[in-house]
């Protein structure tokens, strides 16, 4: 069974949608979770989240963790073009390394 | 950018052939991890190593071989090569205390034939 799942697997949006992505959690020792942008290379790291309640934000973007309900999600508010990417959730379980999701294959079109 | 090199970044190769991968840090981080990217599975752990000499086993290590002799240094053996491990294949590092934060390498496009 998979300890992280995302949703959807796939996303088409118009420029200037908001958009929101989704990520549910396996709980037992859970430590953090994180999001990964990845364009036509390597994942490049968006927030780490340890906390619930807490939104982070860079821009644009912004995510928040509910650990009573074991997800979180990524919102991207005014999308343009270049947010068009695979969007990567990955969480930490005691001191195991990260485990990811399948990702969300986002397009934005104009 | 952190400084991750992944060396060859294209190859083909045949089915049966022993096939080596080289990731190459500049960070001194502690951690380094090799990920192998597939359409429909996302990025799994092959193996990964939390000090020279000190390897562990991830989701997916059948098949595949590691080795850590230097801090620096990350190879990924395929002993024996076969097609299902066609794939593009990342190296991530992360710093001595930590885990979470892990950055990627621009990876390798292996294909088997």
């Amino acid at each position: 069974e998979d300890k992280v799942v995302q949703s959807p697997l796939s996303l088409v949006v118009h420029e200037g949608d908001t958009v929101t992505l989704n990520c549910s959690y396996e709980v037992t020792n859970f430590r953090s979770l994180l999001w990964y942008k990845q364009e036509k290379k390597a994942p490049t790291f968006l927030f780490m989240l340890t906390s619930s309640g807490i939104e982070k934000k860079s821009g644009r973007l912004s995510s928040i963790l509910d650990k009573k309900e074991l997800f979180s999600i990524l919102n991207i508010t005014a999308t343009q073009t270049g947010d068009s990417a695979i969007y990567l959730c990955a969480g930490v379980w005691g001191n195991t390394p990260l485990v990811f999701g399948k990702g969300t294959r986002l397009s934005v079109i104009a | 950018d952190a400084g991750i090199t992944q060396s060859p970044r294209h190859k083909v190769t045949e089915t049966g052939t022993p096939v080596t991968l080289r990731c190459h840090q500049t960070e001194n981080h502690r951690y380094m991890y090799w990920y192998r990217q597939d359409p429909g599975h996302g990025l799994r752990l092959i193996h990964y190593s939390y000090g020279v000499k000190d390897t562990d086993k991830g989701e997916v290590s059948d098949g595949y071989s590691v080795s850590r002799s230097k801090t620096e240094d990350f190879l990924l053996t395929l002993e024996s090569a076969t097609s299902s491990q066609t794939s593009v294949y990342f190296c991530a590092i992360s710093p001595t205390s930590s885990q979470e934060t892990q950055y990627f390498g621009p990876g390798t496009r292996l294909l088997v034939l």
